[in-house]
């Protein structure tokens, strides 16, 4: 079965600085999606971000980025110039490509905090 | 509808009794999903639909948690002779389904389940 990792329950960032969460996965799989969801206090997931396993270049929304790792099985997230509004849980999130069930299995998550 | 909503936004009930959950996906998606989000963790899959059958119900707990999608449209998650250990947050999404691999999810809002 597959698995998601985040180590860092709490990572915390100044207004405008740059911040990377970490994520790392266990799968047999080939290929596969990855997403960053960020769960601000409204509990609604909000998707940040996603990268399919088979494209070698790493996807880039805005402010955020992703280090996609397939060898080491990681998949971290970079926000820049970080805003207040960032400030949520993210979760890492795995899903495969075929077999017939589409779930998401996501880690345990990070709480981010912005610092004015 | 512009999102994914669910009703009611909180619930309290009393253990043992009966409760009903409802998702309301976006108008045109045709996969949906319920995930259970407990306390501190990230979410859990519980149950997929395509269309009106149920695709993959291997996160379902046990036999209290039933799920129906008649019409292919709005979800009812369905949870009887409730247990504390049931309290949490129920989260409903749904995707398009394109080539025979679903799209991104989108999360409505939860429903906050209490268990007394």
């Amino acid at each position: 079965a597959q698995t998601v990792t985040q180590s860092q329950p709490e990572m915390s960032v100044q207004e405008a600085e740059t911040v990377t969460l970490s994520c790392t996965y266990d799968t047999s799989e080939s290929d596969y999606y990855l997403f960053w969801y960020k769960q601000p206090p409204s509990r609604q997931m909000i998707l940040v971000i996603r990268q399919e396993a088979y494209k070698q270049q790493n996807a880039t929304e805005n402010r955020f980025s992703v280090n996609f790792q397939k060898a080491a099985k990681s998949f971290s997230l970079k926000i820049s110039d970080s805003q207040l509004g960032d400030a949520a849980m993210y979760f890492c999130a795995y899903r495969r490509t075929q077999g017939g069930s589409e779930k998401l299995v996501f880690g345990k998550g990070t709480k981010l905090t912005v610092n004015p | 509808g512009a999102g994914v909503s669910q009703t009611p936004s909180n619930k309290v009930t009393e253990k043992g009794k009966y409760v009903e959950l409802r998702c309301d996906p976006i108008s045109g998606h045709t996969a949906l999903y319920w995930y259970r989000q407990s306390l501190g963790q990230g979410p859990e899959f519980l149950i997929y639909f395509q269309g009106t059958g149920a695709a993959d119900d291997s996160g379902l707990p046990n036999d209290r948690f039933f799920a129906v999608r008649p019409e292919g449209s709005v979800s009812t998650l369905k949870i009887q002779r409730t247990e504390r250990g049931d309290s949490a947050v129920y989260l409903c999404a749904s995707s398009l389904w394109a080539g025979g691999s679903a799209d991104t999810q989108y999360f409505g809002p939860g429903t906050r389940l209490t268990v007394l």
